[in-house]
């Protein structure tokens, strides 16, 4: 079964720098995608960025960008320029073509302090 | 606006009463999912429908029922045998197809008094 690691529960970063998440996954498939969900306190849950195993660039959005190492099986998050708003949880997720659902990390909560 | 609705946001219920929790989309998504989040937890999957009229259980279905007649609602009832229901529930929708990309509702959070 497809495992994702979140293995940092908790971080913190000052306004304006720079704070990378780190996630990992198990699975011996080719054919995957990843994501990175962000958790508000309001609790919504919102997609932050989405990344296809079958692509070499790494995914960016804005000042979001992931490392993507597929021999390591490492999909990390970098938030530059950090903002308040981004304090929340954020989950790393694993979705394999062929299968019916999503598996989650345990999330991590990340704090900016102003 | 295209998105996911749940109703209500809060619920408090009566040890012993089932509660049902509602959930709607208009995004033409075929499949749904709902999930169960509890304080500083990730998301535990508890039920899930990729087409109308049939659904299967996810990792912790015990004590919860759904139902999926229509293709916009999902809704998940939570019954008397869940032994721990005070939690935060989300609801979430997909196209079913790769990437399944899903977008979630904004929550219901139930407790038990």
């Amino acid at each position: 079964a497809q495992t994702v690691t979140q293995s940092q529960p908790e971080m913190s970063v000052q306004e304006a720098e720079t704070v990378t998440l780190s996630c990992t996954y198990d699975t011996s498939e080719n054919n995957y995608y990843l994501f990175w969900y962000k958790q508000p306190p309001s609790r919504q849950m919102i997609l932050v960025i989405r990344q296809e195993a079958y692509k070499q660039q790494n995914a960016t959005e804005n000042r979001f960008s992931v490392n993507f190492q597929k021999a390591a099986k490492s999909f990390s998050l970098k938030i530059s320029d950090s903002q308040l708003g981004d304090t929340a949880m954020y989950f790393c997720a694993f979705f394999q073509g062929g299968s019916e659902k999503l598996v989650f990390g345990k999330g991590m909560k990340l704090t900016v302090n102003p | 606006d295209g998105g996911i609705t749940q109703s209500p946001k809060y619920l408090f219920r009566k040890e012993g009463q089932n509660v049902t929790l509602s959930c709607e989309q208009n995004l033409n998504h075929d499949a749904m999912y709902w999930y169960r989040q509890d304080p500083g937890q990730g998301l535990r999957l508890i039920y899930y429908s990729q087409i109308v009229n049939d659904f299967q259980k996810g990792d912790i279905a015990e004590g919860y029922s759904v139902s999926r007649e229509k293709k916009e609602s999902f809704p998940l009832t939570v019954t008397s045998a869940q032994k721990n229901p005070t939690a935060f529930y989300l609801c979430a929708s997909s196209s079913g197809l790769a990437p399944n990309e899903q977008f979630f509702g904004p929550g219901t959070r139930l407790t038990v008094l």
